[in-house]
């Protein structure tokens, strides 16, 4: 079965220090890996998205994640939080077949920045 | 560009009562999209278009549940009978064809009471 899992539900983490959300995906074939973020009473927002290419892709606000094939997992990641980050965060996989597409999201997980 | 609208944003209704919602993607995205999110649980597939042709409809999505896109332009989402279990926060989003990012709306979330 094709699937997204967010192992946490909720990371903690002070202000200033490197964060890291983590996914892990099972599907077949090459997957398209997204990050959406959704803050309090507005709807989520992309971050960021690895198609093909580099391993290491770039979003908004500072974020960026690493895909691993062989761990199958698609990390979320940046190197000084701000408690504006504070969100609840979604990473997402599309996948396809035969005659269409879908995409999968995980359960996501809640970061709480302190100051 | 003005981004995804919803409409109503909120809606309360008694079991047994039929409610639409309104989706107003971003004008030049072909593709629009219906998810539903419940607390604690990412958003889950309901269906999709493409233009004004619906290509996948989630085998979780009873026959009480219609959508429509007609002029290829905005959707509604009907429900029918609706059950308690139907209480949610229902997702619109679009896309262009050819880029794979989903622009979404604020939600409508549904109170079936």
């Amino acid at each position: 079965a094709q699937s997204v899992a967010q192992p946490e539900d909720q990371v903690n983490v002070a202000e200033g220090n490197p964060l890291t959300v983590k996914c892990t995906y099972s599907v077949s074939g090459n997957p398209y890996l997204f990050w959406y973020v959704q803050y309090p009473n507005r709807g989520l927002q992309f971050l960021l998205k690895y198609i093909t290419g580099d391993n290491l892709v770039k979003g908004s606000y500072g974020f960026e994640a690493e895909f691993n094939k062989s761990q199958t997992s698609f990390h979320l990641k940046k190197p000084s939080a701000l408690v504006s980050d504070s969100a609840l965060y979604f990473c997402a996989v599309r996948t396809t077949y035969t005659g269409g597409f879908k995409t999968i999201f995980g359960a996501g997980t809640r970061l709480f920045v302190k100051a | 560009d003005t981004g995804v609208s919803q409409n109503p944003r909120h809606k309360i209704t008694k079991r047994g009562q039929n409610v639409t919602f309104r989706c107003d993607p971003i004008s030049e995205h072909n593709r629009l999209y219906w998810y539903r999110q419940t607390l604690g649980q990412g958003p889950e597939f309901l269906t999709y278009f493409q233009n004004e042709a619906q290509l996948e409809k989630s085998r979780l999505l009873s026959d009480r549940f219609s959508a429509e896109r007609p002029k290829g332009s905005f959707s509604t989402l009907e429900i029918q009978r609706t059950e308690q279990g139907d209480s949610a926060m229902y997702l619109c989003a679009s896309s262009l064809e050819d880029t794979y990012e989903q622009y979404f709306g604020p939600g409508t979330r549904l109170t079936v009471t």
